[in-house]
């Protein structure tokens, strides 16, 4: 099976920088993706790390460790407007349709 | 840019009600799929559809619900007969392919609050 494990809440403050980690227990693994979702809103990928090391977009940065299966969305210089939460996620390998296994979340709440 | 359309937004029926959830995927994409979300849990995979046949569904996706293409342009999610625990958000997505790169577009979805 797969499991994805993130903490469920994380604060910080506007401009500031901060990581959510995300372990995870796969049969298989093709990459690790996160997707962002605002309240009420749909998941809005993000990042996708197929290999080892860190992948950069603008602001946010994804790092994934296969050896250690551990991944993580790094935000800089932190808006209000990303308070929301995020996902990490993985690709069923077994899956034919390739369907999306997401972690239960972790809430950035952000501080002025 | 293109994207996925959902309706309706928000939908309330009573318990035992039929309600079909409507969804149109951009269109060259070949993959569809319907995930749920209960109110502050994870997003959970329900079906997903290709070639006009189900290519695969969860357990949660029992004789209660079905799916269907009914033209080339919209694909439904009907669940037969409600119960409370039916109530959750319900995003339909689409791919153009498979594959552990390829990125699936989620809809803004539809609330379903059943009563």
């Amino acid at each position: 099976g797969q499991s994805l494990e993130q903490p469920s809440e994380v604060t910080a403050v506007e401009g500031a920088i901060v990581q959510i980690n995300c372990t995870y227990q796969t049969s298989g693994f093709y990459g690790l993706s996160w997707y962002q979702q605002h309240d009420g809103g749909a998941p809005t990928f993000l990042s996708y790390n197929a290999l080892d090391g860190l992948e950069e977009t603008g602001r946010f940065s994804s790092f994934l460790s296969r050896s250690d299966s551990y991944g993580y969305l790094l935000l800089q210089e932190l808006q209000m407007k990303d308070s929301a939460s995020y996902f990490c996620a993985v690709r069923d390998p077994y899956s034919s349709a390739s369907k999306i296994i997401f972690g239960s979340g972790t809430r950035l709440s952000i501080r002025p | 840019e293109p994207e996925v359309t959902q309706t309706p937004s928000h939908q309330v029926t009573q318990m035992g009600q039929e309600v079909i959830l409507r969804c149109v995927p951009i269109s060259n994409h070949l993959y569809f799929y319907w995930y749920r979300q209960i109110l502050g849990q994870k997003v959970e995979f329900l079906v997903s559809f290709y070639n006009n046949e189900i290519s695969e569904k969860s357990e949660i996706f029992d004789d209660q619900f079905s799916v269907e293409r009914p033209d080339g342009s919209n694909f439904t999610l009907k669940i037969r007969s409600t119960k409370l625990e039916d109530s959750a958000m319900y995003f339909c997505a689409s791919s153009l392919l498979t594959g552990g790169a390829e990125t699936q577009y989620f809809g803004p979805g539809t609330r379903l609050l059943v009563l």
